[in-house]
């Protein structure tokens, strides 16, 4: 079974402060993607990394897709209120064409 | 016309209810999905379906029935539901299966 384990699982900082969610397996994806959900919401798609070792940058956001395609990292610079929000990573199997999700991150950034 | 949309937003429903949930999706996109979403889990797959015929079900209880019209159209048929299955009900959509996902933006179910 595919899993995918996210950390940490809740983080509360303060404004300007920087941050990394890492979500790590012991399986290879295919490709990885991260999603950022708002209370009330519907995941809205931030990225998907597809080449290991990949690194793409979203104004604040960088994700990165490590290099045998297990792992990845979301790393927020000068965080601000309106990153608040579920972070979640999501990898596409290889052999089952499904999303595999971890559990998320609650991130939470005061003014 | 946003990309996925899911009626109702809201549902609060009996044990003994029967009701609906409906999705469509305006990206004309050829699989369409059902997840769960309860506190502090991950999304938990429940169906697939590609080209309108269902490719996975992964042990979903047969109170839950989902109906796929057409590629653009997704339902899930809830009856005689338990307390547990109160969630956050998410629908999505990709190209293919197995592309990237794009969600709507839920149904909030209370089963009474």
């Amino acid at each position: 079974t595919q899993l995918l384990e996210q950390s940490p699982q809740f983080l509360s900082i303060q404004e300007g402060e920087n941050l990394t969610v890492y979500c790590n397996s012991s399986s290879v994806f295919s490709s990885l993607q991260w999603y950022r959900q708002e209370p009330g919401e519907g995941p809205v798609l931030l990225v998907t990394v597809v080449t290991g070792g990949e690194v793409k940058k979203l104004k604040r956001l960088t994700f990165q897709f490590g290099d045998a395609r297990k792992d990845s990292s979301l790393h927020i610079t000068a965080a601000q209120p309106g990153d608040t929000g579920l972070y979640l990573c999501a990898g596409l199997g290889g052999n089952t064409g499904k999303l595999i999700f971890g559990q998320g991150t609650t991130l939470q950034v005061k003014p | 016309e946003t990309g996925v949309t899911q009626t109702p937003r809201h549902l609060v429903m009996g044990m003994t209810n029967k009701k609906s949930l409906k999705c469509e999706q305006h990206l004309g996109h050829n699989a369409m999905y059902w997840y769960k979403q309860s506190a502090k889990k991950p999304l938990e797959l429940m169906f697939v379906y590609n080209f309108k015929e269902q490719t996975e079900n992964n042990s979903v209880p047969s109170r839950f029935s989902p109906e796929c019209p057409n590629s653009s159209h997704l339902f899930l048929h809830l009856h005689t539901l338990q307390p547990e299955d109160s969630a956050l009900y998410l629908c999505a959509s990709s190209q293919m299966s197995g592309g990237t996902q794009y969600f709507g933006p839920g149904t909030r179910l209370l089963v009474l």
